[in-house]
């Protein structure tokens, strides 16, 4: 099994919801990210997750809250969000190796998000 | 400080001729190169990479890449291309060691006439 499952592919939410994405992988990864990627432009980081421990934060606003209940799940929890955070929400995985990541990483299709 | 570039936007090439997509790096130590393909409102997907080794790396779908230390560059390649491969590509590298951090190029869009 090498997928990486995100769930809603869409939502649209207003900017006084809360919402929640979702991420599943059971390759046995112990890295998991969060990226951001606007149209036609590459992927930002937003979070990694190590071992279930949060290991980098890019400096997210607080309305985008993570979380990793265990090591195959990865939550991207939404609340207040701003027209300009409409994107799309791609989450990987990765082999973890000593603090770091030296292998692929494997993208789920992602969640398209439109905040209204 | 580590960097990728991907010098041209767009490639066009006519279905059954040679593909090139450019990618060129800056890094400290030893790369870790990347190529992801990106189709339509979909995820990325792992091409291909170069670790150490042979400096001709094979990938999916065909595709490989020539890593070339004295001109730094990594260039996507595919023999004959077909429509199918028209999509979004993107050159990566590993922002240093120890890291979980990765640079992306801009992407370029490879569009593959019939």
């Amino acid at each position: 099994d090498t997928e990486v499952t995100q769930t809603p592919k869409h939502l649209v939410m207003g900017m006084t919801n809360k919402k929640s994405l979702k991420c599943e992988q059971h390759m046995g990864h112990r890295a998991m990210y969060w990226y951001k990627q606007k149209a036609k432009k590459p992927p930002e980081l937003m979070f990694v997750y190590s071992y279930e421990k949060l290991s980098i934060n890019e400096s997210v606003p607080s309305r985008f809250s993570p979380e990793c209940p265990n090591s195959s799940l990865l939550n991207l929890h939404l609340h207040a969000l701003q027209p300009e955070d409409s994107a799309l929400y791609l989450c990987a995985s990765s082999q973890d190796t000593s603090g770091g990541t030296t292998g692929e990483l494997f993208f789920g299709e992602g969640s398209r998000l439109t905040v209204l | 400080a580590q960097s990728v570039a991907q010098p041209e936007d767009q490639v066009n090439v006519a279905e059954g001729n040679p593909l090139t997509v450019k990618c060129t790096y800056s890094v400290s130590g030893n790369p870790y190169l990347f190529w992801y393909v990106q189709y339509p409102n979909r995820g990325l997907q792992f091409l291909l990479k170069y670790i150490t080794g042979d400096n001709l790396v094979k990938g999916s779908y065909g595709f490989e890449a020539e890593f070339n230390k004295s001109q730094t560059s990594f260039h996507l390649k595919k023999p004959s291309a077909l429509v199918s491969d028209s999509a979004l590509y993107f050159c990566a590298v590993r922002d240093g060691a120890g890291t979980y951090k990765y640079i992306f190029g801009t992407g370029t869009r490879l569009k593959v006439l019939a």
